[in-house]
């Protein structure tokens, strides 16, 4: 089976602008995950999908960062305006329910300067 | 805050060489345990789950639970230069939500 598709796979944008990214999970699975992680620290969690309903983002900065899954299948995450300190990679993630194993993507890595 | 706590190395172990690993959680009613392996500039790939107190075994790689003590821990054994990465220690909770801890870098010397 394919496996969970990212893009782009590396970001380098000015502080203050914007960016989006896009995930498109493995084909069935109902829950998408978007995880942060900065260099030398674990992923965090930014925002959960059931379908196309938030499950949970209770640590999404919403004041900068949104995210869609309008149809229930791909997602956007985007930041706007970004910070230095959103530097990291974004990883994306599936399962077929809200229970492990999560399958990752590739990740973007987002440059901040 | 619901934490997961593991010792972030660099840990450094011969080939051949037992690595162990370890990592502690602060939620108390987590059911569901893993390890996640991260090679620099890759994504984390699952290499084992455990979800009952005791050892479970699986080729090289053997995880332990002790969830009275909230703690789990992964045994590499025979050490290989391929198992040099950073492993993450995953805990699902009641709410859904998967967390990581930072990671443990290992590297294991020829």
């Amino acid at each position: 089976e394919a496996g969970v598709a990212q893009s782009p796979r590396y970001k380098i944008i000015e502080k203050r602008q914007s960016v989006a990214f896009w995930c498109n999970p493995i084909s069935g699975h109902a829950t998408l995950y978007w995880y942060q992680q900065i260099l030398g620290q674990g992923p965090k969690l930014l925002i959960q999908f059931q379908n196309n309903g938030v499950v949970d983002d209770s640590q999404l900065p919403k004041d900068r960062f949104s995210a869609e899954r309008l149809k229930g299948v791909d997602s956007t995450l985007k930041i706007q305006p970004a910070k230095l300190e959103d530097s990291a990679v974004y990883l994306c993630a599936s399962s077929p329910s809200p229970s492990p194993p999560l399958h990752f993507g590739n990740g973007t890595r987002l440059t901040v300067t | 805050q619901k934490e997961v706590e593991q010792n972030s190395g660099p840990l450094s172990v011969p080939e051949g060489a037992i690595a162990s690993l370890n990592c502690t959680y602060s939620d108390r009613v987590s059911q569901s345990f893993f390890w996640y392996r991260q090679y620099s500039g890759k994504s984390p790939e699952l290499i084992m789950s455990i979800y009952s107190n005791g050892d479970k075994e699986d080729g090289r790689f053997t995880a332990q639970l002790n969830k009275a003590s909230q703690y789990v821990s992964l045994l590499i054994r025979d050490s290989q230069p391929s198992d040099s990465a950073t492993y993450l220690c995953a805990v699902f909770d009641n709410n859904n939500d998967m967390r990581f801890g930072a990671g443990t870098r290992l590297t294991v010397k020829p």
